[in-house]
């Protein structure tokens, strides 16, 4: 398994702002994964971070609105971008150490008003 | 389209008891699948999980069984213990191009009554 931290752990942001989220491993890791988890939902994969090459987005979710960076083996960025309040939810950001399990942060728990 | 459904949003066991948490999936093409468990303002943790060649995997008080032909899985805890309360989602793995990624269930929130 990887111990995981996010930054900040909540936040409360206008409209129109952006945020952005930190993921710190305590190895080093290939693949590493945001999620976005809306009330009542389940979690929903954003995009795959990988290292030296640009991120792999899932169907309706784009770079200009969840720029993603990822400049070494155990750190990730992810910014949610020009906020509306349908951006308010759980960011979770994992990482895979084997092919199969994930291992997730605490999270990152956004209200946007 | 929900790949991965949990149909019961919620359950509750008086503690000692069995906890039976079902899942149910569509994509044949799934071949791993993992069960995890989220506390309130926490990320989900892994549990336990089960390849697709096998119908059973055990460890300690869990117990995951698939039922391929039926593309059904259930985790099983027993003797079910008040900290075991949590949200649990069900995750399948499979391939989509040359990425492996994890579809998840809703969750089923577990309450375990001392």
């Amino acid at each position: 398994s990887a111990v995981i931290s996010q930054k900040p752990s909540r936040d409360i942001c206008q409209r129109g702002t952006s945020l952005t989220i930190q993921c710190q491993v305590d190895s080093q890791v290939t693949m590493m994964f945001w999620y976005r988890q809306q009330p009542g939902q389940s979690l929903t994969l954003i995009a795959t971070a990988n290292q030296g090459s640009e991120a792999t987005y899932e169907s309706g979710f784009v770079i200009d609105k969840f720029p993603i960076s990822r400049p070494n083996l155990t750190f990730s960025t992810l910014t949610v971008s020009n906020m509306s309040p349908e951006d308010s939810s759980i960011y979770l950001c994992s990482v895979a150490t084997g092919p199969y399990e994930q291992y997730f942060g605490p999270g990152t728990r956004l209200t946007v008003t | 389209d929900q790949q991965v459904k949990q149909n019961s949003p919620s359950l509750s066991v008086q503690e000692g008891r069995i906890s039976i948490l079902n899942c149910d999936y569509t994509n044949s093409m799934f071949d791993y699948f993992l069960w995890y468990k989220k506390y309130p303002a926490e990320g989900p943790t892994f549990l336990i999980s089960i390849s697709s060649i096998k119908d059973k995997n055990e460890d300690g008080r869990f117990t995951v069984f698939l039922n391929k032909s039926a593309k059904h899985l259930s985790l099983h805890i027993v003797p079910s213990q008040p900290g075991d309360s949590a949200v649990y989602f069900c995750a399948a793995s499979g391939m989509t191009g040359n990425n492996r990624k994890l579809i998840w269930g809703l969750g089923t929130s577990l309450a375990v009554n001392p």
